[in-house]
This record gives C-alpha cells, structure tokens and sequence, in this order.
C-alpha cells in the first residue's frame, strides 16, 4: 500500500520560531509536493521537487524553503514562523514519466497553529 | 487567471439521489488530465477518478463519473446514488503539458452535505 506520512497531525508554534515539516514517501516517486490548504482557496502549491536536491517554488513560496536529501524525504521549513502561515499544510508525491494519468498520492496532512 | 475553478463552495443533496459537482479549466496546452479528490473531515485526500484530453468516451468508476466536455473546458463531477458517506470536500485537479507535468493545480473545493 503507497503511503506518504506526515511527521505530525498537529503543531503549535510561536511566532518567529523556525519550524520543520517533515514527510517521507514509500513509493520511490520522483515528484514531491508541499501544499498549503485555506478556507476557499483550495490548495496551492509552495514548492514542489523533482529530484534530489532540485526545487522549484510553486504559488506562494514567500517565507518558507525547503530541502530534499534524499529521494523520499521532503521537508519544509518556516524560517520565522508568523500568524499567516496558520493552516493545514499538505504532502504529495507522484511518479514523473509515467503520463499525465498517474495521481498525487497525499499525506495526511499537518495542521499548523502559529501562536 | 485561474487554471482550475470550482464555482460551489457548498452544496447539499438528499441520500440517494444524483449530484453534480461542477469544474471549469483554463489550459492552453493540448494535452493535459484532470482529476477528482475526496476530503473528508478527517483530512485524507482520496483519489476519485481521472480524465484525460484525449480520452474518447467520459471517465466512470463506481459511481462516480466524470462530464468532460472540451469545448467548454468543463469535468463536472457525477456522484449517483449519494450516501452519507459521500459528505466531505471535493477538488478538482489538472496536470497539464508532456514535458511539464510536475504540477497539480488545485480549485477551491466544493463542500457537499448528503442529508438523510
């Protein structure tokens, strides 16, 4: 079974910490995403990797980076966390190659609070 | 402008009865696929049902379907025979382009409550 997981559910930041968000996908997939998901504005898209150590800054990057290591780790990073960036943040990941049919396998997703 | 919207931000429909989720596209690029995601409150995204531009007939899986009309750049979502179950957030999706298709773009959602 594919899976992609979160390090955690849920977290409490304060304001101006750095914060990591870690996820970790099992299906040797190319493609990882980190989406940001608000009240009526769906999901966009931060960053998105296509390979190790290659990045590329999706919608709204501003404020936060990102590192990918290793082929099955993606994490993102709140420099100096702030009150704007309470939400749920979503990891995705996907092959690349196989066509445009293959799908966005997701985490659970973690919900971030900036206190 | 936006590449995928979705026009519902709320809908509600009686248990077993037909529902249409609508989803529009703006892509200029000939090839591209569109996909369905469930979200229920416990916040797993789940993987629907998928369509691609060149696909002939319309996508079905269980009872989902997808009415995609190219023309008018449409892939509303079918849900037949609603169940309690079916309450949660649903997305439209697309990936476009041959050579670029890294990225999934998102619409806003749509929230449908199937009541008893």
């Amino acid at each position: 079974d594919v899976k992609v997981t979160q390090s955690s559910r849920y977290l409490v930041k304060r304001t101006g910490e750095k914060v990591f968000l870690e996820c970790v996908q099992d299906m040797d997939h190319e493609n990882m995403f980190w989406y940001r998901q608000d009240p009526g504005l769906g999901l966009r898209l931060i960053y998105f990797s296509y390979d190790v150590k290659m990045k590329e800054k999706g919608d709204i990057p501003e404020g936060y980076s990102v590192s990918r290591e290793k082929k099955e780790r993606f994490s993102l990073i709140l420099e100096s966390a702030s009150t704007n960036q309470t939400s749920m943040y979503l990891c995705a990941s996907s092959s690349f190659g196989e066509g445009l049919n293959t799908e966005a396998f997701f985490g659970q997703g973690t919900r971030l609070t900036v206190v | 402008a936006q590449k995928i919207t979705q026009t519902q931000p709320g809908m509600f429909v009686q248990e077993k009865e037909a529902v249409t989720l609508d989803c529009t596209y703006d892509t200029s690029d000939p090839s591209y696929g569109l996909f369905w995601y469930k979200q229920p409150s416990s916040g797993e995204m789940i993987f629907l049902i998928y369509q691609g531009s060149y696909d002939q007939q319309n996508a079905t899986e269980g009872r989902y379907s997808l009415n995609f009309q190219k023309a008018r750049k449409s892939a509303n979502l079918v849900i037949s025979a609603s169940q309690l179950g079916d309450s949660a957030m649903y997305f439209c999706a697309m990936r476009e382009g041959e050579y670029n298709f890294n990225k999934f773009y998102f619409g806003s959602g749509t929230k449908l409550n199937v009541k008893p």
